[in-house]
């Protein structure tokens, strides 16, 4: 089974940072990662779909990037809204989610 | 629109069995893959199987032959049961879409479930 290992667990910015989360799978996935967004309470909402798409009404400071084992969600300009849990999801083989990044406004 | 919604059990006794229904909306079971994940309190996310759009299953091994999915597709549902529950089987289970492009697109809002002795 292919392992995600998510980095970091916990981060905090101030409004206005640019903030990068990582996701590195265990092997090769072929680009096959989405990012999600959960907000306290909530079910996780699609942000990004193999590795770069911006999903639909996801606001253009959301972005990816990564190839091989190696994957980042950035947010340009971090905004008060974005308080939220992040995670990746691998969809090469089976599906297996990363452990997660708490985020906060500092 | 899309939607799926869970309804279930809110607390289900120690070394019982879970039964969960996802009906869907906006889209068609033979069309798309239906999955389920949990999530325990304060932690992650984890896979536990899938319903395939022509009808097959596919399961984490991690739940050996606990978990069982089906689906009625007259009904547009889903559905989880699993049995020998423990207590660390206390989450929030979510039904999920797979989008056209792979991985889950669309999600229910979840139930919680507590397991109790």
């Amino acid at each position: 089974d292919i392992q995600m290992t998510q980095s970091p667990s916990f981060l905090s910015a101030s409004v206005g940072d640019r903030v990068t989360i990582n996701c590195k799978a265990s092997q090769n996935i072929n680009k096959y990662l989405n990012w999600y967004q959960q907000k306290l309470g909530e079910a996780p909402k699609l942000l990004i779909y193999n590795t770069n798409n911006l999903q639909t009404g996801i606001p253009s400071r959301f972005s990816g990037s990564g190839s091989g084992t190696d994957y980042t969600l950035t947010i340009s300009s971090l905004q008060p809204e974005d308080v939220a849990t992040y995670f990746c999801l691998q969809h090469s083989s089976r599906l297996t989610f990363g452990s997660g990044t708490k985020l906060e406004i500092k | 629109q899309v939607q799926l919604k869970e309804t279930g059990p809110d607390l289900v006794q120690l070394t019982q069995t879970l039964s969960i229904t996802c009906t869907v909306s906006g889209f068609s079971l033979t069309t798309y893959n239906v999955h389920w994940v949990r999530q325990p309190p304060g932690k992650g996310l984890e896979w536990m199987g899938a319903m395939w759009n022509g009808g097959g299953t596919d399961y984490n091994s991690a739940f050996k032959s606990r978990l069982s999915i089906s689906r009625d597709t007259s009904k547009s549902q889903v559905f989880l049961k699993m049995n020998s529950l423990q207590t660390e089987d206390t989450a929030k289970y979510f039904c999920a879409r797979q989008g056209y492009y792979g991985g889950l697109d669309y999600w229910g809002q979840g139930v919680m479930v507590t397991v109790s002795s």
